[in-house]
């Protein structure tokens, strides 16, 4: 079964509203997780790493202050986007994964975002 | 850097034939994690293999199987008589960095499966 929920699955906003998107892992401790936006036709492009307890990385050209992250629990990571415009319509994947050196890496099902 | 290539857009094949889809990567990890992921039209990835950079023993799990050669830094995978069922974006992905805080996928393969 699925051992890390992503939710919502899908959302509609208007234009200038902010979207919150959850990451949870449900049997394990998430000490990382990754956060992913795709494109259609398109590869995961990853946005930041999150690991609990501090400050996410952000990859070269994300803006921190639009996609914002926090990882407080070891259960539990989300992805805001403030503000959103329609060019942020697209798909969300994160991925879960405890420090374990064999540990698995689990994703969600992905949320996709609609910005009209 | 941490970098996958896989340099097949899309491939079609006809039913039953074999098909290998090609990943190359660079890191200059000693350690990291190479994986291949499947993902159908419903989007969602469903998780296929991983391996660790010390081991570059082939794998097969039914029609599937991989080889992965550190020597070139390439980590295949081939399906065996291929299936429509198997038609997806097969994307490979690399685990690596400090405390393995990068993962990186390639670009993706989009397989077609005609009957």
């Amino acid at each position: 079964g699925a051992v890390v929920s992503q939710h919502p699955s899908w959302v509609i906003c208007k234009s200038g509203t902010s979207v919150k998107i959850e990451c949870r892992s449900l049997d394990f401790q998430a000490t990382t997780m990754f956060w992913y936006r795709q494109f259609p036709k398109q590869s995961l492009m990853l946005m930041a790493t999150s690991n609990e307890g501090s400050k996410a990385t952000y990859e070269q050209g994300v803006e921190k202050d639009k996609f914002l992250i926090n990882h407080a629990s070891l259960t539990l990571s989300t992805l805001t986007v403030t503000s959103a415009h329609p060019e942020d319509s697209s798909f969300y994947i994160c991925s879960a994964t405890s420090r374990l050196i064999n540990s698995p890496l689990h994703f969600g099902n992905g949320t996709r975002l609609t910005v009209t | 850097a941490q970098k996958v290539t896989q340099a097949q857009t899309e491939i079609s094949v006809v039913e039953k034939e074999d098909v290998t889809l090609d990943c190359v990567y660079e890191t200059r990890d000693t350690t990291y994690y190479l994986f291949w992921y499947k993902q159908p039209p419903s989007g969602e990835l469903v998780f296929l293999i991983r391996r660790n950079s010390f081991d570059e023993q082939n794998e097969i799990s039914g029609r599937y199987s991989w080889n992965f050669q550190k020597s070139t830094s390439s980590f295949n995978f081939t399906i065996t008589a291929s299936q429509v069922v198997d038609s997806a974006v097969y994307f490979c992905a690399l685990l690596g960095g400090y405390n393995f805080n990068k993962f990186y996928f390639g670009s993706g393969t989009k397989l077609n499966v005609k009957p």
